[in-house]
């Protein structure tokens, strides 16, 4: 089962420009994560925010968590050609065990 | 950080046949794995959670018949498809969380396995 939308789908920018990915999901949250997935690979985990915080920096990331609107931001600032990839936000099921997904993004960035 | 290799990369198999898929924790035990299947272009769905020492948990429509999980030590999961039809290739990727993190904390993936039947 999904958790929620994503969206764009699909993101085309040039290199150096910000990247802005949205997510919602649909039940209560204790944290929800960002993870990324280069083509035909595993995922990689991004950053974690918790329920409580509304903004959290890791580098060039930053998410933003709105549970007011269960919605969250991933910005990726000062894009660069290998931050070409799929990015999904995950939360947990209600069970409190599983990652669940969301559709993720595909992030293109040119040169 | 933490490692979870998945075994094998890819493979290719005949109707009919059987597929087994490992998952390991290198460096810490898992004492739960979890499974996911991958279409091309789309999310990860979670198939089921591996629990060590007991039997595994399904997800609504995924036949536990067909998608055999095992798994054995607080390291090691196995998934194994059973008489693979056409329909079932796909990308299998397993997680696994350190048990001494516990709680609700970040998954470790392995690299996933290409999975092909013909």
């Amino acid at each position: 089962s999904q958790q929620g939308e994503e969206d764009p789908q699909a993101l085309s920018i040039q290199e150096g420009e910000n990247a802005t990915m949205n997510c919602s999901y649909k039940t209560s949250i204790n944290n929800l994560q960002w993870y990324r997935q280069n083509s035909g690979r595993g995922l990689v985990h991004l950053i974690l925010i918790r329920s409580n915080e509304r903004e959290k920096h890791s580098g060039r990331l930053r998410v933003t968590l709105d549970t007011s609107k269960k919605s969250s931001s991933l910005l990726i600032t000062a894009s660069r050609a290998a931050d070409t990839a799929s990015y999904f936000c995950a939360t947990f099921n209600q069970a409190g065990t599983a990652l669940i997904f969301g559709k993720g993004t595909t992030l293109s960035v040119s040169s | 950080g933490a490692v979870v290799s998945q075994h094998p990369s890819w493979v290719i198999c005949k109707s009919g046949t059987s597929v087994k898929i490992e998952c390991r924790s290198l460096d810490f035990q898992a004492t739960t794995m979890f499974w996911y299947r991958q279409f091309p272009k789309q999310s990860l769905m979670l198939m089921a959670t591996s629990n060590e020492g007991s039997k595994a948990t399904y997800e609504q429509g995924v036949e536990k018949d067909k998608f055999l999980i095992n798994h054995a030590s607080l390291t090691l999961s196995t998934l194994t498809v059973t008489s693979a039809h056409p329909e079932d290739s796909s990308f299998y990727i397993c997680s696994a969380r350190d048990d001494r993190t516990g709680g609700l904390t970040e998954a470790f993936f392995g690299q996933g396995t290409r999975l092909t039947v013909v």
